[in-house]
């Protein structure tokens, strides 16, 4: 099946910019989507088709992909920003279809 | 305002049965894909099922093949998850989500969430 694997944690300062990756075999030929949940809410949806932001998702968070890797970039962060961040993507070859990301905790120093 | 409010998780031993039920408003809910997605304690999310519009296609994960059925009542603008023979690695939160089909193969709303213990 799929696997989508992204780093257990960034830290990053206020202020700064975060990058959340996503590596997956030739991920660049899927849609990406990302999600951010924090702590005993439900997910919500940041970036969808690699990079189009849903209404009232800030500028600052963008999103790319390409080749293997996909990336969620948070510009001037903020300490509202820390939460954990999940990509994710559909795969019709795997027993999942709808495959999620590994996590990845972002924490605001 | 788009709205799905998840009910009926609780704790229940090994091999029994429950039925979660999402209520959906602030949309047009037989124009939608809808999904249950799950998220065991300090686990990552996984997707469990989801249903066609018309509710003519249904699919699930390997893992619950079987066991759990997805439906949906359009009338009443709700969805729901009858689940049978539950195992302890289902303990999770269940979370009811539009989206997942016909190229709409994200999740754009999500209900907060009911959560499943399975345990003796």
């Amino acid at each position: 099946s799929y696997v989508l694997t992204q780093p257990p944690s960034v830290s990053v300062a206020p202020g700064k910019t975060a990058r959340i990756t996503c590596g997956g075999n030739n991920i660049g030929s899927k849609s990406v989507h990302w999600y951010q949940q924090k702590p005993g809410q439900a997910p919500v949806l940041v970036i969808y088709y690699d990079s189009d932001r849903p209404s009232g998702i800030p500028e600052r968070f963008s999103g790319s992909n390409s080749g293997n890797t996909a990336t969620l970039t948070i510009s001037r962060v903020e300490a509202g920003d820390e939460a954990d961040y999940y990509c994710q993507v559909w795969d019709s070859s795997s027993d999942h279809f709808y495959v999620f990301g590994t996590g990845t905790k972002v924490t605001v120093l | 305002e788009v709205q799905l409010v998840e009910s009926g998780g609780g704790l229940v031993q090994p091999g029994g049965s429950l039925r979660l039920s999402c209520a959906a408003s602030g949309f047009t809910f037989s124009s939608y894909w809808m999904s249950w997605v799950r998220q065991a304690p300090g686990k990552g999310l996984e997707w469990v099922a989801n249903i066609k519009q018309d509710g003519s296609e249904k699919y699930y994960v390997d893992s619950v093949k079987g066991r759990f059925t997805i439906s949906r009542d359009n009338a009443k603008n709700s969805l729901y998850l009858q689940m049978n023979s539950l195992r302890a690695e289902d303990t999770a939160v269940y979370y009811c989500a539009r989206g997942g089909g016909d190229g709409y193969n994200f999740f754009d709303y999500w209900g907060q969430g009911t959560l499943v213990t399975v345990s003796s």
